[in-house]
């Protein structure tokens, strides 16, 4: 399969707890987003990486949050001290380098704060 | 800040029926648009890209339209058939600043029923 993958697909943690989460996106794709979807709601964007340079942050991203793209390979997204409105679905997408391509989103990691 | 609306929240349709999904942004100048399709507690399907230099875009039974200067786009599904039901979600693509970022709608809920 070569689409995005994300990992894992669901996780429960307890509040205050950090948490981690991985992206791979498709192989020749340069570009990298992430984006959170409550219930009900569109996705959201939060950051994205044009290889391993983070050219943008949303206001969304607070300090707890931390994305990092090493290589410009896989990406990973951190929450630290996890709160309960922490809890929506992470999504992952990659693009290739010309920003008009199309977004191509990964499953999507559930995140449940106990 | 852009804002994206689509209008029904919700669709409950007969199978075999011609549909009509809205989609209205507030900002005209866009890099592009696409519409998503989101089956519950999954990630996002890409259905169609349409650039801001182009009106309209066709992928087998679907044909999404754009309107830039009035801000609108429709998605038309012929035929409609089980198998449709699902969200469809629409995404502006921000330009300047914002290029490469995404602003979604809440989306479409469609029912088809055989």
């Amino acid at each position: 399969d070569t689409g995005v993958s994300q990992n894992p697909r669901h996780k429960i943690t307890k509040r205050g707890q950090n948490v981690t989460f991985r992206c791979d996106p498709i192989s020749e794709h340069n570009r990298l987003y992430w984006y959170r979807q409550t219930l009900g709601q569109g996705p959201e964007f939060l950051t994205y990486f044009q290889n391993e340079a983070q050219l943008e942050k949303s206001r969304l991203l607070s300090d707890r949050f931390s994305a990092e793209r090493p290589k410009g390979s896989f990406s990973t997204l951190e929450i630290q001290r996890t709160e309960q409105g922490d809890s929506a679905m992470y999504l992952c997408a990659s693009s290739l380098s010309l920003a008009q391509e199309t977004q191509y989103f990964g499953p999507g990691t559930r995140l449940l704060v106990l | 800040k852009q804002e994206v609306t689509q209008i029904p929240a919700a669709l409950s349709v007969p199978e075999g029926e011609n549909l009509v999904l809205n989609c209205s942004f507030t900002d005209s100048a866009i890099y592009n648009l696409q519409w998503f399709r989101q089956d519950p507690g999954k990630g996002l399907t890409s259905l169609l890209l349409i650039q801001s230099s182009q009106r309209e875009q066709t992928s087998g039974r679907l044909n999404a339209s754009l309107d830039k200067s009035s801000g609108r786009s429709t998605l038309y599904i012929a035929a409609s058939q089980p198998g449709d039901s699902a969200t469809y979600l629409c995404a502006v693509g921000g330009r300047g600043s914002t290029l490469g970022r995404l602003y979604f709608g809440r989306g479409t809920q469609l029912t088809v029923w055989p």
